[in-house]
């Protein structure tokens, strides 16, 4: 039973197309996160959501807008896509501030 | 302001060789520290974590970390490295409490020799 789950896998697009990612995390964390992780593995937090409040906003394109219809569900959908937008996105969860964090596998997205 | 610094963006040593991987962190409070792990197209695995007590840590694997507060060093090590260790390791930092945020170093690349 997958702790936190993100779908799709994997999502190759075109530029200017708008898409969704997904994640449902079932350990009854308070607190979910989008990251962002460059060719260089470089990890960058976009979002971080408590208890479907947004806490953590960073300096992201507009174009990225998060949802939490519950504290259970952290989606992420990009319009209009860029080619500079092509990395791999993970979903995390924890259950208290500054806790460690529990990721999904990721989904690799290209824009093309 | 919290920071991480992972010395090496790779790392290579021999199969049966002492792994060692380095994290200096910088906090004005005590920190709580992490070392994940990712394996490729998978996403991060904790390893192992301090909070408070015994300075020394150990994990999974075989990988253990000791704390050191005057050198603000959290180090990974592991006495014999095997193949399946190769891998991307991540070394992270929060204050706990009410911070959400963990601070992420670069990662190091454990690259092993057979």
């Amino acid at each position: 039973d997958t702790a936190v789950s993100q779908t799709p896998k994997y999502l190759v697009t075109q530029m200017g197309n708008d898409k969704s990612i997904k994640c449902e995390q079932n350990l009854g964390h308070d607190t979910m996160y989008w990251y962002k992780q460059d060719s260089k593995k470089f990890l960058k937090i976009m979002f971080s959501y408590n208890n479907k409040e947004l806490i953590i906003n960073e300096t992201v394109p507009n174009r990225f807008s998060p949802k939490s219809p519950d504290k259970a569900h952290l989606n992420l959908h990009i319009n209009s896509l860029e080619l500079g937008d092509s990395a791999v996105y993970f979903c995390a969860s924890s259950q208290a501030g500054g806790a460690e964090a529990f990721f999904g596998q990721g989904t690799r997205l290209t824009v093309v | 302001a919290q920071s991480v610094t992972q010395l090496g963006s790779h790392v290579s040593v021999s199969e049966g060789a002492l792994v060692l991987l380095r994290c200096n962190y910088s906090s004005s409070v005590p920190p709580y520290l992490f070392w994940y792990v990712q394996y490729p197209n998978q996403g991060l695995q904790l390893l192992l974590k301090y909070t408070t007590g015994a300075t020394l840590v150990k994990g999974i694997n075989g990988f253990e970390a000791e704390f050191k507060k005057s050198e603000t060093s959290f180090h990974l090590t592991k006495p014999s490295a095997h193949m399946s260790d190769a891998a991307e390791y991540f070394c992270a930092v929060s204050e706990g409490g009410s911070n959400y945020q963990l601070i992420w170093g670069a990662g190091t690349k454990l690259i092993i020799k057979p």
